[in-house]
């Protein structure tokens, strides 16, 4: 079981360049989220997922795009990168029957845009 | 969108010393989630609540659910070294993977 992975673990992309980022999760859980954490701050919802097509917007959505096309991947797009998307991604997932409705989060993706 | 305040921002302890923080939100939460995060890695669930006024314990970490639905606390008794780490409160309303989050208390433990 190796949970929630992510890829890459560090990206350094040119402002205006689009990329994926790659979130999966061996767990069978329903639910999946995108957060993003600014220095010194908590984690702000991107997007979320409560099932394999169907995705939502949560607080900071601007320039970010997502699908689910299977229960275990959650890729986030980059559509046209700019220096405010420079932080750290987390990808999380929860809900089993087997592990009820905790959250678990993976390693993180570390973005920086020049 | 919902805002938690987490307080105190950071703290500066002996080992052996109790810790206490504490998250109030403007709006009710159903949901307190209470995570650590170490350097380089994601955030680990240390406590959930579920009910109003509910108190939880898991080993040296104690953690409340406050009456009005609005705050929470989370205690560490004896801390220790390993205890070092950055501490979130997280509230949700809805159990579909949506949590607000605090902007955390940055613990360092001197030996």
């Amino acid at each position: 079981n190796a949970g929630v992975t992510q890829t890459p673990k560090f990206q350094v992309l040119k402002t205006g360049q689009s990329m994926t980022l790659q979130c999966a999760q061996d767990m069978n859980h329903e639910y999946m989220s995108w957060y993003r954490q600014d220095p010194g701050m908590g984690l702000r919802l991107i997007h979320y997922s409560v099932g394999a097509g169907i995705t939502d917007q949560g607080e900071v959505p601007n320039g970010y795009n997502v699908s689910r096309s299977t229960t275990e991947d959650f890729p986030l797009r980059l559509l046209s990168a700019a220096p405010s998307q420079t932080s750290v991604y987390f990808c999380a997932s929860s809900y089993s029957p087997e592990t009820g409705y905790e959250q678990y989060f993976g390693p993180g993706t570390r973005l920086t845009v020049t | 969108g919902q805002q938690l305040n987490q307080s105190p921002q950071s703290m500066f302890i002996q080992e052996g010393e109790d810790v206490s923080m504490n998250c109030t939100s403007s709006s009710i939460f159903n949901t307190w989630l209470w995570y650590k995060q170490d350097p380089g890695e994601g955030p680990v669930l240390l406590i959930a609540l579920y009910k109003a006024g509910e108190l939880t314990s898991n080993g040296r970490l104690t953690a409340q659910f406050g009456i009005t639905r609005k705050d929470s606390f989370l205690n560490i008794s004896a801390s220790i070294p390993s205890d070092v780490g950055i501490y979130f409160c997280a509230g949700q309303n809805t159990n579909a993977g949506k949590s607000t989050f605090g902007d955390g208390t940055t613990l360092t433990v001197k030996p």
